[in-house]
């Protein structure tokens, strides 16, 4: 089956626009996270949706926010952006809640990010 | 707070031994504990997750991690080193039951030679 997408996988900006990143989950997975790595933060956690709900979310200020629809296709929003958002975004699905799940067996599936700078 | 902490940067590894990738952490609860590699072009993938029970947990490519409470870690092992394991590897750790976010380590980057 078809892994995770996300689009754009490249994406320029200038500071103080905003951006929405597309993150498309397996077919049959619920829950949907995202993270930014930067080289000099590293992988933060941002948040995670689980049947439309966002269940966890990381210390983030709220120009970062996101969704998740019906389908489980998530989206993740950026307004006014900073320099300092020039990151890799990668988003996760999984079939249950990863980061709550007890289950040993829910593993994560990870896009091949996209690659966001702002100039 | 909860907090991880991969003490190495950097671990160089002769193909065919064994080797370790350092992890501790902090919190004041249950840890929920992770282990991800980033493959250079692969993106990243997760290997495995402690939350309770057994203390060796095996995961992905013949990688296993110990969770040792006592000493507050969750090293992440492998028998025999392959030079296809060279990559960068992440530790990560969520304080159950109240924390709602996964802190992540800094990064360990394991190259094995041939």
């Amino acid at each position: 089956k078809a892994g995770v997408t996300q689009t754009p996988r490249y994406l320029i900006k200038t500071r103080g626009q905003q951006v929405t990143l597309s993150c498309s989950p397996i077919s049959g997975h619920r829950s949907v996270s995202w993270y930014q790595q930067t080289p000099g933060q590293g992988l933060q956690f941002l948040f995670e949706y689980f049947s439309e709900t966002q269940r966890n979310k990381g210390n983030f200020p709220g120009r970062f926010s996101g969704r998740q629809f019906s389908n489980s296709r998530s989206e993740m929003n950026v307004s006014t952006l900073e320099l300092g958002d020039s990151a890799l975004y990668l988003c996760a699905s999984s079939w249950g809640q990863s980061v709550n799940s007890r289950s040993r067996l829910d593993t994560q599936y990870f896009g091949p990010g996209t690659r966001l700078t702002v100039l | 707070a909860q907090s991880v902490a991969q003490p190495e940067d950097q671990v160089n590894v002769a193909e065919g031994n064994p080797l370790t990738v350092k992890c501790t952490y902090s919190v004041s609860g249950n840890p929920y504990l992770f282990w991800y590699v980033q493959y250079p072009n692969r993106g990243l993938q997760f290997l495995l997750k402690y939350i309770t029970g057994d203390n060796l947990v095996k995961g992905s490519y013949g990688f296993e991690a110990e969770f040792n409470k006592s000493q507050t870690s969750f090293h992440l092992k492998k028998p025999s080193a392959l030079v296809s394991d060279s990559a960068l590897y992440f530790c990560a750790v969520r304080d159950n039951p109240s924390a709602s976010k996964i802190i992540f380590g800094s990064g360990t980057r394991l190259s094995i030679r041939p």
